[in-house]
């Protein structure tokens, strides 16, 4: 399978720990994207790379979250004291350089805090 | 500040007959357009989208309009089949490789 993946599936934490998600996006792409979706909601944009340099950064990432792509291959989302309103489910996305607009969405990360 | 809303948030429709989703959206300096569809505890799927330079995309089933002085887009699904049946988003961009703008999300459910 050559899509895009996220791990864990599922995250179950309490209130102010830390939590740490990966993505994996499709090998030859060079774009990846952060969304984060609530419910009832689209996803939301949170963050986007083009190869290891992070371009773009939504308001809605607080200082309480971080992302890296240090090659330029899988990326890591962490979020730091968590609160209950960052119970989501997050999503990685990624498209390629060469023209395809397109982003392929893995199938998330489901965030629970306590 | 939505800037792609989608107002309908269910529609049901009888299998084997036109699923029309409605999507319209405020900036103009979206020229990127995209039709997922969303099953519970899954990521988004790419269906089918379409540049501001053309209005019209079919890809099998599935059509794409867009009419730019109204800013409005729809996805015309014939013949609609029960797995059909997910949410369908409707989403846009400003410029190539960047951040996407959802909506709300339309519930599909095609009956027997």
């Amino acid at each position: 399978d050559t899509g895009v993946s996220q791990n864990p599936r599922h995250k179950i934490t309490k209130r102010g720990q830390n939590v740490t998600f990966r993505c994996d996006p499709i090998s030859e792409h060079n774009r990846l994207y952060w969304y984060r979706q609530t419910l009832g909601q689209g996803p939301e944009f949170l963050t986007y790379f083009q190869n290891e340099a992070q371009l773009e950064k939504s308001r809605l990432l607080s200082d309480r979250f971080s992302a890296e792509r240090p090659k330029g291959s899988f990326s890591t989302l962490e979020i730091q004291r968590t609160e209950q309103g960052d119970s989501a489910m997050y999503l990685c996305a990624s498209s390629s350089l060469a023209g395809e607009e397109t982003q392929y969405f893995g199938p998330g990360t489901r965030l629970l805090v306590l | 500040d939505q800037q792609v809303k989608q107002n309908s948030p269910s529609l049901s429709v009888q299998e084997g007959r036109i699923s029309i989703l409605n999507c319209d959206y405020t900036n103009s300096m979206f020229d990127y357009f995209l039709w997922y569809k969303k099953y519970p505890a899954e990521g988004p799927t790419f269906l089918i989208s379409i540049s501001s330079i053309k209005d019209k995309n079919e890809d099998g089933r599935f059509t794409v309009f867009l009419n730019k002085s109204a800013k409005h887009l729809s996805l015309h699904i014939v013949p609609s089949q029960p797995g059909d049946s997910a949410v369908y988003f409707c989403a846009a961009s400003g410029y190539s490789g960047y951040a996407l703008n959802f909506g709300k999300g339309t519930s599909l459910l095609v009956t027997p």
